[in-house]
Order: C-alpha cells, then sequence, then structure tokens
C-alpha cells in the first residue's frame, strides 16, 4: 500500500524566507505524486505534480519540487515566500485500487508566513 | 469551461439524520470522486464513480453512498449521520479512460456540522 507522511505539521516562516516542506512516500513500481493548496475555506488546488521525465518540476507561482526516488522523498520548496502563500499544502500519491484510481493524501503542513 | 462546483457550501443536520450533498463536475470531465476531510486532516477517498457507477470506494461504511447522473454530476448520500462524519466534503472531477485518471480538479467543499 502507499503512503504519505508529511514530517512537519507546522512551519511557521518570515516574508522572504525560503521554506521547504517534506514529504515521504512509500515506495512502489510507478509513482505520481502530487501537491495541492488549500487556502482558508476553499477546496484544493493543484501545484504541481510529478508523473515522469524530469525530476524537478515547477509550479507558476515560484514553488518547485523534486522527485527523489532513492530517498523516497518529494519536498515542495520556495526561495522566497510572500504573505499571500499563507496556506495549507497537502502531499498526495496515486494509487490504484481495483480498476479505478484515487489519490492517497498526507496529514498537511500548515505554513504560515508572517510579516 | 467551468469548475466544479459543490452545494450546499455549509450545512447543519442533527445526529441519525440524513443528508444529499451535490456536485456538478468539470465540462468534459466523466468521472466523479468523493473525499471526507476532517478538521486537521487530510482527505481521504470515499469512492469514485464512473460512468455511473461506483468503481472504488475506501474504508467507508454502506451508510455512506452515491449516484451518478448521465450529465456526470454526482451526489454523496449519508444516512443515520454520526459527530464524526462532520468534516469537508470534497468533489473531484476527473477524464478516466482505461482504468487512468488524468487530472483531478476540486470543488470548494461542503462543511457538514453534525450536532
Amino acid at each position: 500500500a502507499q503512503s504519505v507522511t508529511q514530517l512537519d505539521s507546522q512551519v511557521p516562516v518570515f516574508e522572504e524566507a525560503p521554506v521547504e516542506l517534506r514529504c515521504n512516500y512509500s515506495s512502489s513500481v510507478s509513482v505520481y505524486l502530487f501537491w495541492y493548496v488549500q487556502y482558508p475555506n476553499q477546496g484544493l488546488q493543484l501545484l504541481l505534480k510529478y508523473l515522469s521525465g524530469s525530476t524537478l518540476v515547477e509550479s507558476i507561482n515560484g514553488f518547485e519540487a523534486e522527485f527523489n526516488k532513492s530517498q523516497t522523498s518529494f519536498h515542495l520548496r520556495k526561495p522566497s515566500v510572500h504573505i499571500s502563500d499563507t496556506a495549507e499544502y497537502f502531499c498526495a500519491v496515486r494509487r490504484h485500487q481495483g480498476g479505478s484510481e484515487k489519490l492517497v493524501f498526507g496529514k498537511g503542513t500548515k505554513l504560515t508566513v508572517n510579516p | 469551461e467551468t469548475g466544479v462546483t459543490q452545494s450546499p457550501t455549509h450545512l447543519i443536520k442533527t445526529r441519525g439524520q440524513q443528508v444529499t450533498l451535490r456536485c456538478s463536475s468539470q465540462s468534459g470531465h466523466n468521472t466523479v470522486s468523493w473525499y471526507q476531510q476532517a478538521l486537521g486532516q487530510g482527505p481521504q477517498f470515499i469512492f469514485q464513480y464512473y460512468r455511473e457507477e461506483e468503481n472504488g470506494r475506501g474504508n467507508f461504511p454502506p451508510r455512506f453512498s452515491g449516484l451518478q447522473f448521465p450529465n456526470y454530476s454526482s451526489e454523496l448520500n449519508v444516512n443515520a449521520l454520526e459527530l464524526d462524519d462532520s468534516a469537508l466534503y470534497l468533489c473531484a472531477s476527473s477524464l478516466a479512460g482505461g482504468g487512468r485518471n488524468y487530472g483531478y480538479t476540486f470543488g470548494s467543499g461542503t462543511r457538514l456540522t453534525v450536532v
């Protein structure tokens, strides 16, 4: 079974500081990994995904994540955060279940960016 | 292109009652998945509907049931509500074929409170 562990439940940082949100997954033959962001009182928005190819994936708002197969990690990074990045971030892995697929999520990391 | 719409946004029910939550999928999508997100947790997969049939289910009791309609919209029904059913219920639509899903779009969710 595939599972996802987000190592930090809360990460407070100051504006313009770098941040890393950690995610580890249990190993599998093929892995598809995602980062979703959830702003207060909203649903989930896809931030970035790794399906295949380059192990470094980037989002349009400056976040990036690197797929590391040997360490079974998919950590999310941003070199300089903004107040508007305050949100909860979920790492997820896509898992086959019978004839369907589902997303298995970590418990989330709450990022708080302080002025 | 419309996104995923969920209704209602909030509701309060009494223990033992029944509730129906609704989801309109994104244009061009043929699959709907439902997730339960308890406070402080990541979303948990409830079930998925494809071609109007349930084709994948998570670890939820039978009192959680659903429907998918010919226009691909969906309902989640929960009978005999319990206090622990209080959560944000998220609907995600996707385009599926050959047992694979090609990208999920999440709605903003329905916040259910059971008192």
